[in-house]
Formats: C-alpha cells, structure tokens, sequence
C-alpha cells in the first residue's frame, strides 16, 4: 500500500513564476492538507481540502490556491513566486475530517531564484 | 491564535540514555489535541505520540511517553532507552478538538536531537 506520494521531488523556479505541485493520498484518504516548511522552521498550514472544496485556510495570501480531484488527488498552485516562497512543500492526508491521524509525504523542495 | 513553543533547538543524549524534549504552548480552547511528530533526514514526518487534551492519562507508546501539564500548558516528550534510530528533528504541534476536523496542525520550530553512540 503506497503511502502519500507527492511530485516533484525537487523544483526550481525563479521570481515571478508560477509552480504547481501534485499530492495522493493514502489509499482510502479523502482529505489532503498542504503545510509550508522553511528551512529551520517548524510546517505551516496552508489549507485543506475535502471533498474536492477549501475546508479551511491558514494564514497564506491568495497566490497559493489549490485544487482536489475526484480522485481525491490534490495540487498546490503558487503564483508570482517570491523568494521567500523557497521551502520544502508537505502534503498530509487522512480518511474523513474527523480526528483520525494525518499520514505525511516526503514533501517537494521548491527553490525560487 | 494558537502557539506552541519548543525553547531546545538542539538536544544531545548518549544511546540507551533518557532526553526529555519540552513543548509548551498557548490557547483558549479547552477541547484540542497535542502532537509530537519525529522528521528524519527523509523529510517524512511521522506520528510518534497523540494526547487528547480531556484525558489526564499521560500518553505513552512503547519507549515513548508524554508528561502533559494542562495548567501549565505544557506538554514534553520523553524518549527511553534512546537508540540510534531516534536522531531527527522532533515538533511538537497543537490542534483544535472543534472547528469540525477542518483546521490544520500548528507546528512548533522544532528541537534537533542528536544520538552519540
């Protein structure tokens, strides 16, 4: 059983431009977050998504905007990219939103030059 | 807003030694839940330690334990019989028990801890 898989592994993107980045779930997960992980810093919520709707929101501007599938499969899109956008992107899904735990992905190193 | 705080960036601890890692954090709530969440050089986060924060029993899983003081707000991760397997970057975080499941984990900055052999 795969777990959370999240592509690309790696990403690098220079200001201005924008980048999306894919997340599936867990099999049997329905509900995907996005967390933002600087360097040396502790992940940050971005949103959730379940049933294919934006749940909840964390305290991130509108260029970060996302999507989920029927599939339950999920992107991150950020536009006009910043330098401070450069940080390791980390998907988390669960089945339900309920308290049931949060599985993880390896993540997607995005650098923006 | 919710805080959590890890005051250690770094911790050191000999293999099959005890390290205790401190968390504390900030809310008005009374119905939430407290993580600490272990990430290796992977990146992948895991799940090592759940607190509800209506039960008084402290967690515990295998060679992990918590020491939750709800008044106090504090919430610390104790680590036994440390191995090798255990160096990685721990983060404490909090979530609301409300809000319907729809809010995200708010992450501390984490503590690095280091196994010496």
């Amino acid at each position: 059983d795969a777990g959370v898989t999240q592509s690309p592994t790696h990403l690098i993107k220079t200001r201005g431009q924008q980048v999306t980045l894919r997340c599936s779930p867990k099999s049997g997960h329905d509900t995907v977050s996005w967390y933002q992980q600087a360097l040396g810093q502790g992940p940050q919520f971005i949103f959730q998504y379940y049933e294919e709707e934006e749940r909840q929101r964390g305290n991130f501007p509108d260029r970060f905007s996302g999507h989920q599938f029927p599939n339950y499969s999920s992107e991150l899109n950020v536009n006009a990219l910043l330098l401070g956008d450069s940080a390791l992107y980390l998907c988390a899904s669960r089945q339900g939103m309920n308290l049931n735990e949060q599985f993880f992905g390896p993540g997607t190193r995005l650098t923006v030059l | 807003a919710q805080t959590v705080t890890q005051s250690q960036p770094e911790m050191s601890v000999q293999e099959a030694e005890t390290v205790t890692l401190s968390c504390t954090y900030d809310t008005s709530e009374s119905d939430y839940y407290l993580f600490w969440y272990k990430q290796p050089p992977s990146r992948q986060m895991i799940l090592v330690i759940r607190q509800e924060a209506y039960k008084q029993q402290n967690a515990t899983e295998n060679r992990f334990s918590v020491n939750f003081q709800k008044a106090a707000k504090s919430f610390s991760l104790k680590i036994s019989d440390s191995q090798l397997g255990d160096a990685a970057m721990y983060f404490c975080a909090y979530r609301r028990g409300s809000g319907g499941g729809a809010d995200g984990l708010t992450f501390g900055k984490g503590t690095h801890l280091i196994i010496q052999p």
